[in-house]
């Protein structure tokens, strides 16, 4: 099975920052690749599908990009509103697997 | 308005059942490719089955199959979880989740409020 690995597991950044996380596949996956968005008590939220394109309703300071084994999200300017954990999702195949995921703070 | 409302959580022996409800409302229940996705306390997602809403295929994660069955009813817009042979470590959240297509290849993008699922003596 394809395993999908993200990184870091953990950061802290101030307001403002830009904040990179990343996902990499075992295999290729080309574009088949989602980032969730998951607030503490919350319920997961789509951000970003087919690597790049971003949700309805989505601020566009979030952005993804990538193909193939190597994907990012970014946060272009942290906003506190932003904390949470992101979960990538590769679906070119079952298993549909899910990074281990990423937790944001505030600095 | 596309609603997604879990239902037949709740606490179960080991090598107990328990069969989970997901009823869905505000779109073409038919259409789209259905999956639960769990979450144990404190853990990340796992994709857990997903049944196509091209051809009712249905797809397994390893550490379920042939112990769980996903269905669907799409007369009543409702999605099911039948779990057999319940194991401490499917203790978690089941959430019910609509894929963006019917096919099985397609990012989630609705989810429900999940239900608890409790295995323990």
């Amino acid at each position: 099975d394809i395993q999908m690995t993200q990184s870091p597991s953990s950061l802290s950044a101030s307001v403002g920052d830009r904040v990179t996380i990343t996902c990499r596949a075992s295999q290729g996956i080309s574009n088949y690749l989602a980032w969730y968005q998951q607030k503490p008590g919350k319920v997961p939220k789509l951000l970003i599908y087919a690597a790049s394109t971003l949700q309805s309703g989505v601020p566009s300071r979030f952005s993804g990009s990538g193909s193939g084994t190597d994907f990012t999200l970014t946060i272009s300017s942290l906003q506190p509103e932003d904390v949470a954990t992101y979960f990538c999702q590769r679906y070119n195949s079952v298993p549909l697997t899910f990074g281990g995921g990423t937790k944001v703070e505030i600095k | 308005e596309v609603q997604l409302l879990e239902s037949g959580g709740g606490l179960v022996q080991p090598g107990g059942s328990l069969r989970l409800s997901c009823a869905a409302s505000g779109f073409s229940f038919s259409s789209y490719a259905m999956s639960w996705v769990r979450q144990a306390p404190g853990k990340g997602l796992e994709w857990v089955s997903t049944i196509s809403g091209t051809d009712d295929s249905t797809y397994y994660a390893d550490s379920v199959k042939d112990r769980f069955t996903i269905s669907r009813d799409n007369s009543k817009t409702t999605l099911f979880l039948q779990m057999n042979s319940l194991r401490a470590e499917d203790t978690a959240v089941y959430f019910c989740a609509k894929s963006r297509s019917g096919g099985q290849a397609a990012a989630v993008n609705y989810w429900g409020q999940g239900t608890l699922v409790t295995v323990s003596s």
